[in-house]
């Protein structure tokens, strides 16, 4: 299985600062015959369904804010949070989705300093 | 607007089963496939299974469940049902249907969870 690994576990920023999550995957998730990266980022609420941010590595979601994107390619991967908002207060996963097995990051816990 | 609402929380005793509902709503059902995933407390998400888009609904389990798991679906109701059989306290976790996207490759909808507790 591919595993992904975030950093960190949590982060605490100051609303209107930047927040930036690695997630780290232990092989490629590049197809190159596509040109394409098999990875998502969810933001997951309490209470709430997890909700999609980011597919293809860098494709933001319909209806989510342009202070999130994405970035990266191969094995390592951003998403990064241009200037925190109260209500983005959540846990953030990267996913694998290069082979059907679907592979989750350990998530990173965002908070507000 | 799309929306994939779980059936509520259960309780369950060791070796018994269990079975989810997921109900879709606002897309049309067999246009898109829907997959289960769990997260039990504390671990990281788990993919379970997935069935298929289309006429048939064909079936795909992650090896850690097969014999164990079974998803089924009701097209003229469109719902999704995931059990589970043999359950430990291990199974103790937030179920989750998900719904992929029409890209073939990430879940763009997901439910609200159902917790299922497996305890004695």
């Amino acid at each position: 299985d591919i595993v992904m690994t975030q950093s960190p576990d949590s982060l605490s920023v100051s609303l209107g600062e930047r927040a930036t999550i690695n997630c780290k995957s232990s092989q490629s998730v590049f197809y190159s015959s596509n040109n394409k990266n098999y990875l998502a980022w969810y933001q997951h609420k309490p209470g709430q369904p997890p909700r999609l941010l980011i597919y293809w590595a860098s494709n933001r979601e319909s209806g989510v804010p342009d202070r999130f994107s994405g970035s990266g390619s191969g094995t390592d991967f951003t998403l990064t949070i241009s200037s925190l908002q109260a209500e983005d207060v959540a846990v953030y996963y990267c996913q694998q989705y290069y082979n059907a097995l679907y592979t989750f990051g350990q998530g990173t816990k965002l908070e507000i300093k | 607007q799309v929306l994939l609402v779980q059936s509520g929380a259960e309780v369950k005793k060791p070796g018994a089963s269990v079975k989810i509902s997921c109900k879709a709503s606002g897309y049309f059902f067999t246009n898109y496939a829907m997959h289960w995933v769990r997260q039990a407390p504390g671990q990281r998400f788990e993919w379970m299974g997935w069935i298929s888009d289309g006429g048939k609904g064909n079936t795909k389990y992650s090896e850690k469940f097969q014999g164990r798991i079974t998803i089924t679906r009701d097209t003229s109701a469109s719902t999704v049902y995931m059990s589970l059989s043999s359950l430990r306290s291990e199974d103790t976790a937030e179920y989750y249907c998900a719904r992929l996207g029409l890209s073939g490759y990430y879940w763009d909808f997901w439910g609200q969870g159902t917790l299922v507790t497996v305890s004695s």
